[in-house]
């Protein structure tokens, strides 16, 4: 029973580059989401897809790009990296709101 | 602005004693709370959450309580043991993703 796997783990960019960090669940959940945690600012919303092909800007969205084409799978993409973006971030899934939501293992992502 | 609001970033309690994590919110319609717990280097894990239909929800040593007239919320964890040691957040649900504060760590010392 995998739940919410995200991959990879720990990455190393230089700035200007881009990437795709991987989300992939089976649970079978409409909702998923994509946060990033930093020191002393708690977990900030980036982007989130309330169904396959239906997706929305969280409170810090910019410089992040999704999109949802099945119900498994939420790539979020850095389209050219920047320091300010050195971050862990997390992706999640839910059934739908009002329940609880279940976390992968989160990405560490460094931007030099 | 933020909507949900916890105002202590850190917490020491003795092993066997209280330990009493807040959170205040701004918006009278949050009606689903939820507490997490997190460890380092891994994700966020669900611990407890309560409605706004209740007061108090418990789950062994966690019970949530519910103030909605204060627009504040509290987790109590009885007894505290070392492996409680982490940061809790404390989120609301809607329609939307979860909303989280900025967490509190607690450390339980033995």
């Amino acid at each position: 029973n995998a739940g919410v796997t995200q991959t990879p783990k720990f990455q190393v960019l230089k700035t200007g580059q881009s990437m795709t960090l991987q989300c992939a669940q089976d649970m079978n959940h409409e909702y998923m989401s994509w946060y990033r945690q930093d020191p002393g600012m708690g977990l900030r919303l980036i982007h989130y897809s309330v169904g396959a092909g239906i997706t929305d800007q969280g409170e810090v969205p910019n410089g992040y790009n999704v999109s949802r084409s099945t119900t498994e799978d939420f790539p979020l993409r850095l389209l050219s990296a920047a320091p300010s973006q050195t971050s862990v971030y997390f992706c999640a899934s839910s059934y739908q709101g009002r329940t609880e939501a279940f976390f992968g293992q989160g990405t560490r992502l460094t931007v030099v | 602005d933020q909507q949900v609001k916890q105002n202590s970033p850190s917490l020491s309690v003795q092993e066997g004693r209280i330990s009493i994590l807040n959170c205040d919110y701004t918006n009278s319609m949050f009606d689903y709370f939820l507490w997490y717990k997190k460890y380092p280097a891994e994700g966020p894990t669900f611990l407890i959450s309560i409605s706004s239909i209740k007061d108090k929800n418990e789950d062994g040593r966690f019970t949530v309580f519910l103030n909605k007239s204060a627009k504040h919320l509290s987790l109590h964890i009885v007894p505290s043991q070392p492996g409680d040691s982490a940061v809790y957040f404390c989120a609301y649900s809607g329609n939307t993703p979860l909303v989280f504060g900025k967490g509190t760590r607690l450390s339980v010392i033995a």
